[in-house]
């Protein structure tokens, strides 16, 4: 079985533009979750999307955004880029039925250079 | 809030020496921990989880941890390090699903094996 796939996984932007990164769930899995992966903060998670509706979202501004097709993929996109949104996007999907045997897989990451 | 916090950013062993890396929780409820290691230029990859089936877990790759509920604990062990497993290791405490299927990681840790 295929792996979270991600695409793009190298992206240079400049500061103002908007950026979509895409994500595409292992088959079968219903819920797709981003995390942002920066050295001063850490892993921080961003949101979560079960059944293309949001379920779950954490302390980021409106400038990130997401959403999820019917086919479980998902888009994560983040407008008006600053320098600090430079980082590791990781997605993670796992089956969404929730409960204590579900494990997060999660894709190689996209990551965002902002000049 | 669920927390988890990994105590030192670096750890550093000589092949076929121990491995221990620690990892205290806070969560108000039973919480669903786990580890997972990321190398460098990839995405996470599921070590273990603990889920109250067990207190003593088995995971790959030879690493085990062990919980205690009584120190809040759950540090990663390996009773003999390998070059391959210098990677960076993180902690991560989740909810019961649902609305609470999000992770939150500890700030991480790097291991370093030497020959």
């Amino acid at each position: 079985k295929a792996g979270v796939t991600q695409t793009p996984r190298y992206l240079i932007k400049t500061r103002g533009q908007q950026v979509t990164l895409s994500c595409s769930p292992i088959s079968g899995h219903r819920s797709v979750s981003w995390y942002q992966q920066t050295p001063g903060q850490g892993l921080q998670f961003l949101f979560e999307y079960f059944s293309e509706t949001q379920r779950n979202k954490g302390n980021f501004p409106g400038r990130f955004s997401g959403r999820q097709f019917s086919n479980s993929r998902s888009e994560m996109n983040v407008s008006t880029l600053e320098l600090g949104d430079s980082a590791l996007y990781l997605c993670a999907s796992s089956l969404g039925a929730g409960g204590p045997q579900e494990t997060q897989y999660f894709g190689p990451g996209t990551r965002l250079l902002v000049l | 809030a669920q927390s988890v916090t990994q105590l030192g950013s670096h750890v550093s062993v000589s092949e076929g020496a121990l491995v221990l890396l620690r990892c205290n929780y806070s969560s108000s409820v039973p919480p669903y921990l786990f580890w997972y290691v990321q190398y460098p230029n990839q995405g996470l990859q599921l070590l273990l989880k603990y889920t109250s089936a067990a207190t003593l877990v088995k995971g790959i790759n030879g690493f085990e941890a062990e919980f205690k509920k009584s120190e809040t604990s759950f540090h990663l062990t390996k009773p003999s390090a390998h070059m391959s497993d210098a990677a960076e290791y993180f902690c991560a405490v989740s909810g019961l699903g649902g609305a609470n299927s999000k992770l939150t990681f500890g700030k991480g840790i790097t291991l370093s094996v030497r020959p």
